[in-house]
């Protein structure tokens, strides 16, 4: 069954320092979401991603934040310059079209660590 | 306030019974429901969908009810087995481009 990846499964980072957290999801979608999740807490959006662009955004995906899609199989998160409060758990997920009756699909996330 | 939460933090039940999990909501617009599974170190795991022009939705050992009136969601499992103990998250989409907003989530812990 094919399936949303992540690597890596952990990064610790300094804060000031920029991190990637990279996702491959599933080949044949087209629709791309990151989502973190603070330890202890709710599944947040933060951004969703169509056509080499970014549909809509939350206001966590302030200016530090940045999306791309390098080739025709990784999705990339970057965050220029780390803070502590970005601790948290990052998930990708993907979908096959935009609908509100499509299932998104989750990978197994990245746990960001900044010290 | 958030769109979606959840009434119970925590939820203990013995291998065997029958499990309910609650949500609330408050945006009487949404038009589609979804019962997410999160075990220990994982990402959420699609269980169930409902829309919005259903009551009631089956699956396999799992239920989800949709009591628009009152806009209460909840998620039957039947027979909880401890590989069921996760955390449950109901959620909805928050936005035209698919985003999805999260409840808190339920624990659900499995007594042999």
């Amino acid at each position: 069954e094919p399936e949303v990846t992540q690597t890596p499964s952990h990064q610790v980072t300094q804060m000031g320092q920029e991190v990637i957290l990279r996702c491959v999801p599933i080949s044949n979608h087209l629709y791309f979401y990151w989502y973190r999740q603070i330890l202890g807490q709710k599944v947040e959006f933060l951004v969703s991603f169509y056509n080499n662009e970014i549909s809509e955004k939350s206001e966590i995906f302030d200016d530090q934040f940045s999306v791309e899609r390098p080739d025709g199989s990784n999705f990339t998160l970057k965050i220029r310059s780390t803070k502590l409060e970005d601790s948290a758990m990052y998930f990708c997920a993907s979908s096959d079209w935009l609908s509100s009756t499509d299932t998104q699909y989750f990978g197994p996330g990245t746990r960001l660590t900044v010290l | 306030g958030e769109s979606v939460g959840l009434h119970l933090p925590t939820l203990s039940v013995q291998e065997g019974d029958n499990s309910i999990i609650n949500c609330a909501y408050s945006n009487s617009a949404s038009d589609y429901f979804i019962w997410y599974k999160q075990e220990s170190g994982k990402g959420p795991q699609f269980i169930i969908d409902i829309r919005s022009n259903m009551d009631k939705r089956q699956g396999q050992r799992v239920t989800v009810l949709l009591n628009k009136t009152v806009k209460h969601l909840s998620l039957q499992i039947a027979a909880t087995q401890p590989g069921d103990s996760a955390v449950y998250f109901c959620a909805e989409p928050g936005g035209s481009q698919g985003n999805l907003i999260f409840g808190k989530g339920t624990k659900l812990s499995v007594k042999p």
